[in-house]
């Protein structure tokens, strides 16, 4: 157990709509991470925050956003989902802002979004 | 960009030693980071090395070369639980803060 949780574990929705996928971090950990990983994919990283505000952006369509919390949980929001974006999405977690060269990061258990 | 390179699939007997390679062209370089993943589940970190040589931790060790932009992950005394995927990711500057190589996956037979 890494520490950081994910909810929903499974999620099944249909084309066109919109879906919220929640983070919390280990305890003491500042930054958020989200990833993206389709069958037989590496991990496409998405998008990061630091202690609320975002911090580095990868792939992430425009489809999609994210926030942190005061509190440090995160959300990633997909709306108008299409087919291809059925895929595993992890968030993780470290302590500090991720360019340090030991900053681990720790992943949940993952949620798995299957779009009909 | 950042490309990282391994071997897609492995496969190597109970017992003996498997070594799973990975190469890397980056635009700036701070580490090389280890990550194992079973099937379903999460990314669960292993080693890290920020300089070169040989890091060590239990029946896993990592290995990195900065000057081949090259480093491996050597497992021991395979065991059935070490079949999974294990991906190795470099810490760069700037927008990504990992970024991951698309996996190994290591089938251990007996």
């Amino acid at each position: 157990d890494s520490g950081v949780t994910q909810t929903p574990k499974h999620l099944i929705t249909a084309t066109g709509q919109r879906v919220t996928l929640r983070c919390s971090p280990r305890s003491g950990d500042l930054s958020v991470y989200w990833y993206q990983q389709s069958l037989d994919q590496g991990l496409q990283f998405l998008i990061q925050y630091y202690n609320g505000e975002e911090r580095a952006k990868g792939n992430i369509l425009e489809r999609f956003s994210a926030q942190q919390f005061p509190d440090l949980h995160s959300e990633l929001n997909l709306s108008s989902l299409e087919l291809g974006d059925s895929a595993l999405y992890f968030c993780a977690s470290s302590v500090a802002t991720g360019g340090l060269a030991t900053d681990t990061q720790y992943f949940g258990p993952g949620t798995r979004l299957t779009v009909l | 960009g950042q490309s990282l390179e391994q071997p897609s699939e492995v496969t190597a007997v109970e017992g003996a030693i498997v070594q799973i390679n990975c190469t890397y062209q980056t635009s700036g370089f701070y580490g090389l980071s280890w990550y194992q993943q079973h099937d379903g589940g999460a990314p669960t970190f292993l080693s890290y090395n920020g300089l070169d040589g040989l890091e060590e931790t239990g029946r896993f060790s990592s290995f990195l070369s900065r000057s081949d932009s090259y480093g491996y992950l050597l497992l021991q005394e395979l065991q059935m639980k070490d079949s999974a995927s294990y991906f190795c990711a470099v810490t760069v500057p700037g927008d990504t803060p990992l970024v991951f190589g698309k996996g190994t996956r290591l089938s251990v037979i007996a």
